[in-house]
């Protein structure tokens, strides 16, 4: 049990689907964080939310579009991802975005056919 | 930019031999972070250095930030299997006016029993 619950932990999708990540954690910070691991960039940050305001946008494609209602969910909605997207989708949270300790999520792994 | 550079990027050892991983920054650090993600894992937080020069010690591991507070190395003595998996470092550092927390590449550890 890491405080910060990502489902679902794995996902096949087309790449016409759209589909949702979704991000939540209990251990009362103010920040959320996705990463994007793979072979090739082993911890890529996507975006950054403090306060449920985007704080960094890592120049991520606009096919991922992330949503943080509040402090607590974080959701990652994709479309028409593309093969090279698979990868292991990590959540993230932070007392502050200021580089506070990062607690991980478990990740959602991803795969594009 | 902040850079963090991790090496060497693979570590193979026979157990009971011992390992370091070296982390360097192109910018002084606040502090510096270090994780590990066992095989199919998540990244867990192992510790947080944040005085020139420190060292820090959990059993068999030895932390050290170096006195310039732009590097830092993580030793583990006579590995064990348990040891397995990639250690990441993560500096923070003040960039474009606030500070954010930058991962290494990692250093993946096999330790042959």
């Amino acid at each position: 049990e890491t405080g910060v619950t990502q489902t679902p932990r794995h996902l096949v999708m087309g790449m016409t689907n759209k589909k949702s990540l979704k991000c939540e954690q209990h251990l009362g910070h103010n920040a959320m964080y996705w990463y994007k691991q793979s072979a090739k960039k082993p911890l890529e940050l996507m975006f950054v939310y403090n306060f449920k305001e985007q704080t960094e946008n890592n120049s991520v494609p606009s096919r991922f579009s992330p949503e943080c209602p509040n402090s607590s969910h974080l959701f990652l909605h994709l479309h028409t991802l593309q093969p090279e997207d698979s990868a292991l989708y990590l959540c993230a949270s932070s007392v502050g975005d200021g580089g506070n300790t990062i607690y991980f999520g478990e990740g959602s792994w991803l795969t594009v056919v | 930019g902040q850079q963090v550079m991790q090496i060497p990027q693979y570590q193979h050892v026979q157990e009971g031999e011992d390992f370091t991983t070296y982390c360097n920054s192109s910018t002084t650090l606040s502090n510096i972070q270090w994780y590990k993600q066992r095989p199919g894992g998540h990244p867990v937080f192992l510790i947080q250095l944040v005085k020139s020069g420190e060292v820090k010690k959990q059993k068999r591991l030895t932390f050290q930030f170096g006195e310039a507070k732009k590097n830092s190395s993580l030793h583990i003595t006579a590995t064990q299997t348990t040891d397995v998996g990639t250690y990441f470092c993560a500096g923070e550092g003040w960039q474009g006016g606030s500070e954010k927390l930058v991962f290494g590449k990692g250093t993946k550890l096999t330790v042959n029993p």
